[in-house]
């Protein structure tokens, strides 16, 4: 059981160069999320999936689309990157949305120069 | 908007002290409670948690304690060991249905051997 897993783990991007960030959960969950991790700021909410074939905004969407692929998989995109999108990206999911544990993964520690 | 306050932001302690962290929150209709512990390099990951109906919750060394007047809650450790090294993360949710998840900025806490 490897839980929630994002891929990559670390990845340096040049202004304007766009990339997608994976993650794949196998609990069989409903509800999964991303979040970024800046220091002092907490984890701030990107996007998130109440269930499969939904997605909707969280605090901080601009500069970032998701796509629910499946159950299991939801990407994160950066169309164009900034260097204020450099940042810790943690991929989430529960069994429903809210009010309940949420699994996360390991991170992706994204640089953008 | 809602938001959760969380101090101290780090916290020095020896080895077998007792360690508090406290975490304040605005929106009234929150009512789940958990923390999650992050180690280096890792995602956070659930320690323990406490929904609104219950006063104080404990699990070994980890106890939380919640006031509803007061919007505010709590997390004890106890007997603190090398381990307990790591940053948590005070969170407060409402029940199934929001995506509204929100998290304190980070206890950055050191047990000094």
């Amino acid at each position: 059981n490897a839980g929630v897993t994002q891929t990559p783990k670390f990845q340096v991007l040049k202004t304007g160069q766009s990339m997608t960030l994976q993650c794949a959960q196998d609990m069989n969950h409903n509800s999964m999320y991303w979040y970024r991790q800046d220091p002092g700021m907490g984890l701030r909410l990107i996007y998130y999936s109440a269930s499969e074939g939904t997605t909707d905004k969280g605090e901080v969407p601009n500069g970032y689309n998701v796509s629910r692929l499946n159950k299991r998989e939801f990407s994160l995109r950066l169309e164009s990157a900034a260097p204020s999108q450099t940042s810790v990206y943690f991929c989430a999911s529960s069994e429903a949305l809210g009010g309940q544990e949420a699994f996360f993964g390991q991170g992706t520690r994204l640089t953008v120069v | 908007g809602e938001n959760v306050e969380q101090h101290p932001s780090t916290l020095s302690v020896q080895e077998g002290d007792s360690a508090v962290i406290k975490c304040t929150y605005s929106d009234s209709a929150s009512n789940y409670f958990p923390w999650y512990k992050q180690e280096l390099g890792k995602g956070p990951q659930l320690i323990i948690d406490i929904r609104s109906n219950v006063g104080e919750k404990k699990d070994q060394r980890i106890a939380v304690t919640l006031n509803k007047t007061a919007k505010h809650f709590s997390l004890h450790i106890t007997e603190t060991q090398p381990e307990d090294s790591a940053v948590y993360f005070c969170a407060a949710s409402m029940s199934s249905g929001t995506y509204k998840y929100i998290f304190g900025t980070g206890t950055r806490l050191k047990v000094l051997a």
